[in-house]
């Protein structure tokens, strides 16, 4: 079984440019849910997303950022007009229906850097 | 959400025993205990979860005390490969809740 896959792996932007970062669940997961990692810290909560439906976006910045899950295809976290701030890490994990006592999968996430 | 409290971080020498306890005074009835690791670069990792009493797998075990209000990830003979950062989580076992993820425990392995 694959995991969940991420990528780009490592992405860079310009200042004022389009970031896009796509998140394949896992095979039999309908969960998707992205977190972002400032160096040195933990990861934050941003959105839980099921398939074509946001389900929960509490975390995510109300500007610039936005998130997808499409009926096919995976899901993507975009960001316009980045800042330096953007700079990090996304994580993307998926989980099923039921989580039962296995937990979350969590990608190799995206490094983005913004110049 | 319960809120979690962990050592910032830990050494430790290959070969040795070690005991990351974290502090979950608000932990609820429904909650369960969650421990993941994270390797620089890389995304966290699950790596065991308990309600009460003691779990065991293969890579680590897990203590919980009657009231539950703490909780002791044990990792017996660790190696380098075992540095890394250590979350605890409480929350509840079911798909939505998204996790929340403290500052964790920076776990060094030394020679």
């Amino acid at each position: 079984n694959a995991g969940v896959m991420q990528n780009p792996r490592h992405l860079v932007r310009r200042r004022g440019q389009e970031a896009r970062l796509r998140c394949s669940p896992m095979k039999g997961h309908s969960h998707v849910y992205w977190y972002r990692q400032l160096p040195e810290e933990g990861l934050k909560f941003m959105v839980y997303l099921q398939k074509e439906n946001i389900i929960d976006e509490s975390g995510m910045p109300k500007e610039r950022f936005s998130a997808e899950f499409p009926k096919e295809g995976p899901s993507i976290l975009r960001i316009q007009q980045v800042v330096r701030g953007d700079s990090a890490a996304y994580f993307c994990a998926s989980s099923p229906r039921v989580v039962a006592n296995y937990g979350y999968t969590f990608g190799s996430g995206t490094r983005l850097t913004v110049v | 959400l319960a809120k979690t409290t962990q050592p910032i971080s830990m050494d430790s020498y290959e070969g040795q025993e070690v005991n990351i306890t974290c502090s979950h005074n608000n932990i609820a009835t429904n909650d369960y205990i969650t421990w993941y690791q994270q390797f620089p670069s890389q995304g966290p990792r699950f790596i065991i979860q308990g309600y009460k009493t003691k779990v065991t797998n293969e890579v680590a075990s897990l203590f919980i005390p009657a009231d539950r209000k703490s909780s002791t990830l044990s990792l017996p003979r660790v190696s380098l490969s075992d540095t890394a950062v250590y979350y605890c989580l409480v929350g509840y076992n079911n798909a939505g809740n998204m996790l929340t993820f403290g500052g964790g425990t920076r776990l060094m392995v030394k020679p």
